[in-house]
C-alpha cells in the first residue's frame, strides 16, 4: 500500500458527462500529481500541485481541471467527456521532488 | 521538449535469463531518474539515480545512470516469471519536480 488513495476505482458514464476524481496523497507530501494512461501508452503527464498551487501542466485538456484543497487533497474535474478519454487515470504524491508513490488509480469508461 | 526514450518497447525471455532495459532522455533541469514496475495497476517504485556510475542494487535488480550520455539501464538477472510487467522509466526535474515518464519496456518471462 502506498500510501495514496484515490476513489472512485472504477467509473463508466457517458459521452458528455462530468466527473470527477479524488486523490488523497500519503501523509506529509505536499506534492500531487496527475496522469493519465491509455491503452498500451506510457503515463502521460496532465498537472502538478504543490501545496495548494498549481506548478506544471502537461498536455491537460482545457476540458479538464484540477485543484488541490487545503487539506491537500487533489481533485481532476473531467467535463463533457468523449470516448477517447477513456483510460487510466493515476495520482501521485511525494515530497519534494523524492520519488513519487502511486495510487490505484481510477478506470473511466465513457460509453 | 522535454522527453524520456525507452527501448525495447517490449521483450520475451525464459526464465533464468538477463534482460537489460535501456532509458534515455533529454530534459532541462535533470534532477533524478527512476525505475518503477508496473504490474497490474500502480506503478510501484524500484530505484532512484541522481549520480552517474554508481550502481543501485536491490537482489537480481540493479540499475545504473550516465549522466554525460544522458541514459540508464536496468538490469535483471535470473529473470522470473514473477518479473513479468512493464518497466517504467521517469526523469525529475528540479523548479516545477515534475516527472516526465517514457512509455515503457513490456517485458514477458517465460517459464
Amino acid at each position: 500500500d502506498s500510501g495514496v488513495t484515490q476513489t472512485p476505482k472504477h467509473l463508466i458514464t457517458a459521452t458528455g458527462q462530468r466527473v470527477t476524481l479524488r486523490c488523497s496523497p500519503r501523509s506529509g507530501d505536499l506534492s500531487v500529481y496527475w496522469y493519465q494512461q491509455s491503452l498500451d501508452q506510457g503515463l502521460q503527464f496532465l498537472i502538478h500541485y504543490y501545496n495548494g498551487e498549481e506548478r506544471a501542466k502537461g498536455n491537460i485538456l482545457e476540458r479538464f481541471s484540477a485543484q488541490q484543497f487545503p487539506d491537500l487533497h487533489s481533485e481532476l474535474n473531467l467535463s463533457s467527456l468523449e470516448l477517447g478519454d477513456s483510460a487510466l487515470y493515476f495520482c501521485a504524491s511525494s515530497a519534494q521532488g523524492i520519488e513519487a508513490f502511486f495510487g490505484q488509480g481510477t478506470r473511466l469508461t465513457v460509453v | 521538449e522535454d522527453k524520456v526514450v525507452q527501448s525495447p518497447l517490449s521483450l520475451v525471455v525464459h526464465e533464468g535469463d538477463t534482460v537489460t532495459l535501456n532509458c534515455s532522455y533529454e530534459v532541462t533541469n535533470f534532477r533524478s531518474l527512476l525505475w518503477y514496475k508496473q504490474e497490474k495497476k500502480a506503478p510501484t517504485f524500484l530505484f532512484m539515480l541522481t549520480s552517474s556510475g554508481i550502481e543501485k542494487k536491490s537482489g537480481r535488480l540493479s540499475s545504473i545512470l550516465d549522466k554525460k550520455e544522458l541514459f540508464s539501464i536496468l538490469n535483471i538477472t535470473a529473470t522470473q516469471t514473477g518479473d513479468s510487467a512493464i518497466y517504467l522509466c521517469a526523469v525529475s526535474t528540479s523548479g516545477t519536480y515534475k516527472y516526465i515518464f517514457g512509455t515503457g519496456t513490456r517485458l514477458k518471462v517465460l517459464a
